[in-house]
C-alpha cells in the first residue's frame, strides 16, 4: 500500500502570494488532516477533511482554506501569505472512524515566506 | 481546550544510559494521550498511545510511557538508547470524540552520543 505523499516539498513565496499544497492520502482513508509545524514548534492543527465535507477546524484565519476530492486526495490553499506562514505543512490520512490518534503522517511541505 | 507541556526542549543522553522524557498535560475532559517520533526530514510517526485500561503502555523500537491522572503527566521512557533513537518527539493528546485531532506538545530533541 503506498503512504501519503505531499508536493511540492520545498517552495518559497513572497509576501501577498498564494500557495496549493497537495496531499494524497493512503490507500483506503477517507479523512485528511492539515497541520502547521512551525520552526521549534509541534504540529498545529488546521482542519480535517472527511468526505470532502471540512469536519472541524483548528484557530486559523479564513485565508487557510481546503478541499478534499472524490479520490480523498486534498489541497490546503494559503491566501495572501505572511512572513509567519514559514513553516512545514504536515498532512495526514486517517479513517474516520479509525483507531484513536492512528494518522498516518506525510513528509512535509515546506513553505519559507519573503 | 487542551494544552500539552513537554519539559524539556532537549535531552542529551549517552548511547545504552536510560531516558525519561517528560510530558505533562491540561484539559477539562477525559483525553487520550500519544507519542510520535520524527526523525529528520520525516513525518510523525505513532510511537504508542493510551486509550484506557493499564496505565503503563508499550509501544515500538522498546518505547513504554506511564499514564498519571492525578499528575496530569503521560512520560516516555526507554531503558537503553541507541543511536538510532535520536529524534525528536511530540507528545499530544486528544478528545474522546475527535480522536484524530490531536494538540501537540512542543517536542524534545533527543540526542544520543556514543
Amino acid at each position: 500500500e503506498t503512504g501519503v505523499t505531499q508536493s511540492p516539498t520545498h517552495l518559497i513565496k513572497t509576501r501577498g502570494q498564494q500557495v496549493t499544497l497537495r496531499c494524497s492520502s493512503q490507500s483506503g482513508h477517507n479523512t485528511v488532516s492539515w497541520y502547521q509545524q512551525a520552526l521549534g514548534q509541534g504540529p498545529q492543527f488546521i482542519f480535517q477533511y472527511y468526505r470532502e465535507e471540512e469536519n472541524g477546524r483548528g484557530n486559523f484565519p479564513p485565508r487557510f482554506s481546503g478541499l478534499q476530492f472524490p479520490n480523498y486526495s486534498s489541497e490546503l490553499n494559503v491566501n495572501a501569505l505572511e512572513l509567519d506562514d514559514s513553516a512545514l505543512y504536515l498532512c495526514a490520512s486517517s479513517l474516520e472512524r479509525g483507531r484513536a490518534g492512528e494518522l498516518f503522517f506525510g513528509e512535509g511541505s515546506r513553505l519559507t515566506v519573503l | 481546550a487542551q494544552s500539552v507541556t513537554q519539559l524539556d526542549s532537549q535531552v542529551p543522553v549517552f548511547e545504552e544510559a536510560p531516558v525519561e522524557l517528560r510530558c505533562n498535560y491540561s484539559s477539562s475532559v477525559s483525553v487520550y494521550l500519544f507519542w510520535y517520533v520524527q526523525y529528520p526530514n520525516q513525518g510523525l510517526q505513532l510511537l504508542l498511545k493510551y486509550l484506557s485500561g493499564s496505565t503503563l503502555v508499550k509501544g515500538i523500537n522498546g518505547f513504554e510511557a506511564e499514564f498519571n491522572k492525578s499528575q496530569t503527566s503521560f512520560h516516555l521512557r526507554k531503558p537503553s538508547v541507541h543511536i538510532s533513537d535520536t529524534a525528536e518527539y511530540f507528545c499530544a493528546v486528544s478528545e474522546l470524540q475527535g480522536a484524530q485531532k490531536l494538540v501537540f506538545g512542543q517536542g524534545t530533541r533527543l540526542t544520543i552520543n556514543p
